[in-house]
């Protein structure tokens, strides 16, 4: 079945520093690929998508490229803030098997120190 | 636009108590989830509805049951909880074109004592 991992966290870094969120995955279609950030005390909203191979999801200043060659799609920011500190959850929708599912990472907590 | 509202925030329930969690969005979606969060486990899928009137089992359904008798409500019930039912539920929902795309509700925190 379709599986998502990603890097296991806390991951802490310092105002500014780059970061780089690992994940990949397995799917036995042509998946999308998400990544999803929730926020302290709150639901999950999504970041970023990318629908095939190569393409760039980009928001907010993070990016994620869709890397069918190495089934992976890492997350990274060139200069991260204190508000970005939440957990991220990397996570795939197989539209060929389970239509409407969303199957998700055990996500990384990212906290940013000033 | 209040997208998806869930009810209550937080609940204690005694073990063996009946429970139910509200949801309800307002965006038309078609389909909708609930899933449970727990630490070092992610987000693990209970239930989902495609449209009104169906649903089916996710990962987790065991002790779980849920309707659809509307686009808009999507409520879960535990028929008997139980403790190792204790964590955070998170309801969601999405556009039959994009499944992928899913908008979360604020969760609700429930402990099983």
């Amino acid at each position: 079945g379709d599986s998502v991992t990603q890097m296991e966290g806390p991951v802490t870094l310092s105002e500014e520093a780059f970061l780089t969120i690992n994940c990949t995955y397995t799917a036995t279609g042509y998946p999308s690929l998400f990544w999803y950030v929730q926020y302290p005390g709150e639901g999950l909203q999504l970041l970023l998508k990318a629908t095939k191979a190569d393409d760039k999801g980009s928001n907010k200043g993070f990016e994620a490229t869709y890397r069918k060659e190495t089934t992976s799609f890492h997350l990274e920011k060139g200069s991260v803030q204190v508000s970005d500190s939440a957990v991220y959850f990397c996570a795939l929708s197989d539209l060929r098997g389970s239509n409407y599912k969303l199957t998700f990472g055990k996500g990384t907590l990212l906290t940013v120190n000033p | 636009i209040a997208g998806i509202t869930q009810a209550p925030t937080s609940q204690i329930l005694a073990a063996g108590r009946r429970m139910t969690l509200r949801c309800t969005q307002d965006m038309r979606h078609n389909a909708m989830y609930w899933y449970r969060q727990d630490l070092g486990l992610g987000l693990r899928l209970i239930h989902y509805s495609n449209t009104a009137g169906t649903t089916g089992k996710g990962e987790v359904p065991d002790g779980y049951s849920v309707s659809r008798a509307n686009t808009d409500d999507f409520p879960l019930t535990l028929a008997s909880a139980v403790p190792s039912q204790t964590s955070v539920y998170f309801c969601a929902s999405s556009e039959f074109l994009t499944p992928g795309r899913q908008y979360f509700g604020p969760g609700t925190r429930l402990t099983v004592l």
